[in-house]
């Protein structure tokens, strides 16, 4: 089975410039998410979605971040306008649902750094 | 506080060696899923092993085992017989939180370990 996607691999930008990154999860699965690491800690949850709804974006800066997941599949991440902090890895991860023992499949990441 | 901590932030073994990297982890919820990760230098997070609060016999995967002691709330993740490609950080993770229709359970990451596997 194909596993998570995302693009693009690398990103580099200047502070207060937009950008913006794609995902698209294993099929069939209902869930996605969308994580921040910055380096030396552990992935943090940014938003989560269950189909096409928002389950959880408490974590999400939305001053600047924005996500969406139209028709429940792909998904998009968007940092506008990006700040030095915002450098970190950013993986996407999708599971087939939401209960305890389903694991989340991540993918490889970008890697976003801030000029 | 921390709910998933893992103490050590690098640890070395050798080839053929078994290893443990430890992980403790605070909830007051009785229903929780611990999950571990390996994470490579090439980024990508790949799910190793879980166990469930509520599992009486430790998880076990291939070379991979959980050693969990709830009363101690620890999930020690044992690597028996290294190898090479071991060397990655290791991340600990839990699940827990009950949110309508059981839709929110969030899953909180420690630090990592970075295990290096040495010839």
């Amino acid at each position: 089975e194909a596993g998570v996607a995302q693009s693009p691999r690398y990103k580099i930008i200047e502070k207060r410039q937009s950008v913006a990154f794609w995902c698209n999860p294993i099929s069939g699965h209902a869930t996605l998410y969308w994580y921040q690491q910055i380096l030396g800690q552990g992935p943090k949850l940014l938003i989560q979605f269950q189909n096409n709804g928002v389950v959880d974006d408490s974590q999400l800066p939305k001053d600047r971040f924005s996500a969406e997941r139209l028709k429940g599949v792909d998904s998009t991440l968007k940092i506008q306008p990006a700040k030095l902090e915002d450098s970190a890895v950013y993986l996407c991860a999708s599971s087939l649902g939401v209960l305890r023992n389903q694991p989340q499949h991540f993918g490889d990441g970008t890697r976003l750094s801030i000029l | 506080a921390q709910k998933i901590t893992q103490t050590q932030p690098g640890m070395f073994v050798q080839e053929k060696e078994a290893v443990t990297l430890d992980c403790t982890y605070d909830t007051s919820d009785p229903s929780y899923g611990l999950f571990w990760y390996k994470q490579p230098s090439s980024g990508e997070m790949i799910f190793l092993i879980y166990q469930g609060s509520y599992d009486q016999q430790n998880a076990t995967e291939g070379r991979y085992s959980l050693n969990f002691q709830k009363a101690r709330k620890s999930a020690n993740l044992v690597i028996s017989a290294s190898q090479l490609g071991d060397s990655a950080m290791y991340f600990c993770a839990m699940r827990e939180g009950r949110g309508s229709g059981g839709s929110n359970y969030k899953l909180t990451f420690g630090k990592g370990t970075l295990l290096t596997v040495n010839p």
